[in-house]
């Protein structure tokens, strides 16, 4: 099993829909939880951290469930703009001197007009 | 954005010859990696830094080198390139063990 799994889609979803994507990590000492989106050829960034009680940026809800160790993302209203490839990325303490941050492999989103 | 230069943006070189990428940052932040990212692998850890002259491997560093003798620079070198190093290199820092990565906007390394 992977440590970190993201369903690759692509969704294709139209402007204004809502898209929920799942990310199931291996490690239940797991501690630190991002996502991040990637235009092609660009690097990633820093779409928000994703703490326990869940949180809000805007049009997207960030969500961890430790219980079945799993993180998702929301995205509501969706826009053109928002056509990326997301990236889980879990952040796990361990015997290296960082931590160790693992990416998953990304969940292509198109959105259409 | 954080203030993370990467060059060159791009290469091509032959095999067998020496490479070097060139991370800076002005952060200050303790912690630079290097990254590469290929079709169906997605980022892989080459290696990582955690202070000036401290690094470490990551998980596909066979092939490559690093240096670290300025906080503000990290250094990648393949010593001898080959076509399976052919791939986008990304460099990131980190203020924190755990802490969100920071991305440089990458280098398109080919290999011939």
């Amino acid at each position: 099993r992977k440590e970190v799994e993201q369903d690759p889609g692509p969704f294709n979803v139209p402007e204004g829909a809502t898209v929920a994507f799942n990310c199931t990590y291996s490690n239940s000492a797991s501690q630190s939880f991002f996502w991040y989106r990637q235009d092609c050829r660009k690097e990633p960034k820093l779409l928000m951290s994703v703490y326990s009680s869940g949180n809000e940026d805007g049009r997207f809800t960030a969500q961890l469930n430790r219980a079945s160790q799993y993180i998702s993302l929301l995205i509501r209203d969706s826009k053109l703009s928002d056509s990326a490839t997301y990236l889980c990325v879990v952040a796990t303490p361990g015997g290296t001197s960082y931590g160790k941050l693992t990416f998953g492999q990304g969940t292509i989103l198109t959105v259409h007009p | 954005d954080a203030g993370i230069t990467q060059s060159p943006r791009h290469k091509v070189t032959e095999t067998g010859t020496p490479v070097t990428l060139r991370c800076h940052q002005t952060e200050n932040h303790r912690y630079m990696y290097w990254y590469r990212q290929d079709p169906g692998h997605g980022l892989r850890l080459i290696h990582y830094s955690y202070g000036v002259k401290d690094t470490d491997k990551g998980e596909v560093s066979d092939g490559y080198s690093v240096s670290r003798s300025k906080t503000e620079d990290f250094l990648l070198t393949l010593e001898s390139a080959t076509s399976s190093q052919t791939s986008v290199y990304f460099c990131a820092i980190s203020g924190d063990r755990g802490s969100p990565l920071h991305f440089g906007n990458g280098t398109r390394l080919t290999v011939t």
